[in-house]
Order: C-alpha cells, then sequence, then structure tokens
C-alpha cells in the first residue's frame, strides 16, 4: 500500500488567499484525521472523520478552517482567508478502527506571507 | 481536559548508551498509548504501543512500560545508535476510542 497521500507537499501563499490541502488515506481505512504542527502548540487534531462524516471538528481554531470528506478516498482541509498564523504543518492520518493506531501522511508545510 | 506531558524536551545521548523518556496523562480511562518517531521532514511513524491491560511490551531495542496506578508510560531504546535521533511522541488515547493526545515530544540526539 502507498500509505496515506498528501498533497501539495509545500504550499507558499500569501495572506487573505485560498488554500486546499488534499489527503488520501489509505484503502479500507473508515477513519480520517487532520492535525496540525506547530513549534509552539505541538500536534493538535483538527477534526476526524469516520466513514465521512465528521465526528468531532472542536480542534478546527475558527470559520476560516473547513473540511470535508465526500468519499472515502479523499478528503480537504480548506483555509479561506489564510493567515501568516495559519502557517505550519498539516498532517493527515488515518486508521481502519477507532481502536487501532492511526497512519500519518508526510504532511503539507503552508508558508502564509 | 485531557492532557499528557512528556519529559524530557531534548535529550543528547552517546551511541550505545540507553534513551528512556517519559509521559504522564490525565485521563484515568485512557486505554491506548502509542510511541512515534517523526524524522525531519516526515509524518510521525508508530514504533511501538501498549494497551492497558499490559504492563510492559518489548521490540527489539524498544520496550514501553506503563503504570496505571500513576498514570504514566515511558519508552526505552538500549544500544542506541545514530539513526535513532529524531523527534519522540508519547500519546494517549481515552476509552471511546479515536481521539489521541499527543505528548509535546522529546528531541532525541545520538551522537556516534
Amino acid at each position: 500500500d502507498a500509505g496515506v497521500i498528501q498533497s501539495p507537499r509545500h504550499e507558499v501563499t500569501e495572506m487573505g488567499q485560498e488554500v486546499t490541502l488534499r489527503c488520501k488515506p489509505i484503502s479500507g481505512h473508515d477513519y480520517l484525521f487532520w492535525y496540525r504542527q506547530t513549534m509552539m502548540r505541538g500536534l493538535e487534531l483538527l477534526i476526524y472523520f469516520n466513514n465521512n462524516v465528521p465526528i468531532d471538528d472542536s480542534g478546527m481554531p475558527e470559520d476560516r478552517f473547513s473540511a470535508k470528506m465526500p468519499n472515502a478516498s479523499f478528503s480537504t482541509l480548506k483555509i479561506q482567508p489564510s493567515e501568516p498564523r495559519d502557517s505550519a504543518v498539516y498532517f493527515c492520518a488515518s486508521t481502519p478502527d477507532r481502536e487501532e493506531t492511526q497512519y500519518f501522511g508526510p504532511g503539507t508545510r503552508l508558508l502564509v506571507l | 481536559g485531557e492532557n499528557v506531558e512528556q519529559h524530557p524536551s531534548t535529550l543528547s545521548v552517546q551511541e550505545g548508551d540507553s534513551a528512556v523518556i517519559k509521559c504522564t496523562y490525565s485521563d484515568s480511562a485512557s486505554n491506548y498509548f502509542p510511541w512515534y518517531k517523526q524524522e525531519l521532514g516526515k509524518g510521525p511513524q508508530l514504533i511501538i504501543d501498549i494497551r492497558s491491560n499490559v504492563g510492559e511490551k518489548k521490540d527489539q531495542r524498544i520496550a514501553v512500560t506503563l503504570n496505571k496506578t500513576a498514570k504514566h508510560f515511558s519508552l526505552h531504546i538500549t544500544e542506541t545508535q545514530p539513526e535513532d535521533s529524531a523527534v519522540y511522541f508519547c500519546a494517549a488515547r481515552g476509552h471511546q476510542g479515536g481521539k489521541l493526545i499527543f505528548g509535546q515530544g522529546t528531541e532525541l540526539s545520538v551522537k556516534p
């Protein structure tokens, strides 16, 4: 299996622009998680889905952030409008069952100027 | 709320020595404790995990111990090698499953 796939791997944008991050979970994994990693706050869970349905979005910072999972093999995290403080590494992870291990993708490094 | 504390934040050892990283958790209902290794420019990768019905688990040079009463668990790496250098994260998951709470990370440096 190719593992969790994320794109783009790097993104540089200007403040105010819309940013869309993409994730393809491991086939057969029913749970998908979006994390943000910064030096100050470490690894934070933003939102997670089960069978394409958002279960817990309490970690989403504010209304500028939104996430969707239109089907079992694809999810997006959108930031609109982006701000410099959104600069971070965003990870997607998936797992076949909530009691099992989460497998992380390589991350998207976002820089908002 | 749920919290996981991890110490130390940085750890430097000589090749061949042992390294120990410790974590404490706040939610007494937590029942799953994974450890992840993150190398520069990569995502966290699971290296070992333990469930609350087990006190210790070992996989070659890596071992994890769990003390449920004290609510803490530790990662032990023996005979460290330069390629063990990375950031290590502990995490805990509550009894309801799904959500992992991560520690702040430990940057391990193994000097040849």
